[in-house]
């Protein structure tokens, strides 16, 4: 069974550009979330997606959007890159309800 | 108010001593619980979910939960320096899952 697969794992950005993060989730998985992961705040969350519809968003600026695809393919965008952006980004995935994740590997942004 | 509280870390523990990890949520409502492990460098993993009161075990992983206290724990017997990681529980309700910096756990050889 394959896993949740996040490309592409690494992304060197200027400020000002925009980036596009990709996620796939686990076969049958319609939940996706995404995670902003820095070394001094933790996980924060960023979204989650059901059924191409944004459910949750977390404390981020508009700067940061998603979305979700029929085939419950997930991306989110980031447009003009700050520094501060550079982080590990996570999606995870579930079926719907109360389960528990699936992380893929993750892109480690990097705003320079 | 945070969501969740968890004790904070760093937590050293000699090789095969009990590695005590603990959570308190704020959302009464909470009806599964949660315990995910991350090595450094890696992505978050489940370990361990726990939906009813009392203890759930699987091999040297015992989480226990006391929903009218709001509180949760990870046990880990005879812990091995492998088990060196952060432990996450997460709360926040199943549909905007949040997660803190977690607990650091040392294991000591």
């Amino acid at each position: 069974k394959a896993g949740v697969t996040q490309t592409p794992r690494y992304l060197i950005k200027t400020r000002g550009q925009q980036v596009t993060l990709s996620c796939s989730p686990i076969s049958g998985h319609r939940s996706v979330s995404w995670y902003q992961q820095t070394p001094g705040q933790g996980l924060q969350f960023l979204f989650e997606y059901f059924s191409e519809t944004q459910r949750n968003k977390g404390n981020f600026p508009g700067r940061f959007s998603g979305r979700q695809f029929s085939n419950s393919r997930s991306e989110m965008n980031v447009s003009t890159l700050e520094l501060g952006d550079s982080a590990l980004y996570l999606c995870a995935s579930r079926m719907d309800g109360n389960y528990g994740y699936t992380f893929g590997s993750g892109t480690r942004l990097t705003v320079v | 108010q945070k969501e969740v509280e968890q004790n904070s870390g760093p937590l050293s523990v000699p090789e095969g001593a009990i590695a005590s990890l603990n959570c308190t949520y704020s959302d009464r409502g909470s009806q599964s619980f949660f315990w995910y492990r991350q090595y450094s460098g890696k992505s978050p993993e489940l370990i361990m979910f726990i939906y009813s009161n009392g203890d759930k075990e699987d091999g040297r992983f015992t989480a226990q939960l006391n929903k009218a206290s709001q509180y949760v724990s990870l046990l880990i017997r005879d812990s091995q320096p492998s088990d060196s990681a952060t432990y996450l529980c997460p709360g926040g309700g199943y549909q905007k899952v949040t997660f803190g910096t977690g607990t650091k756990l040392q294991v000591i050889p």
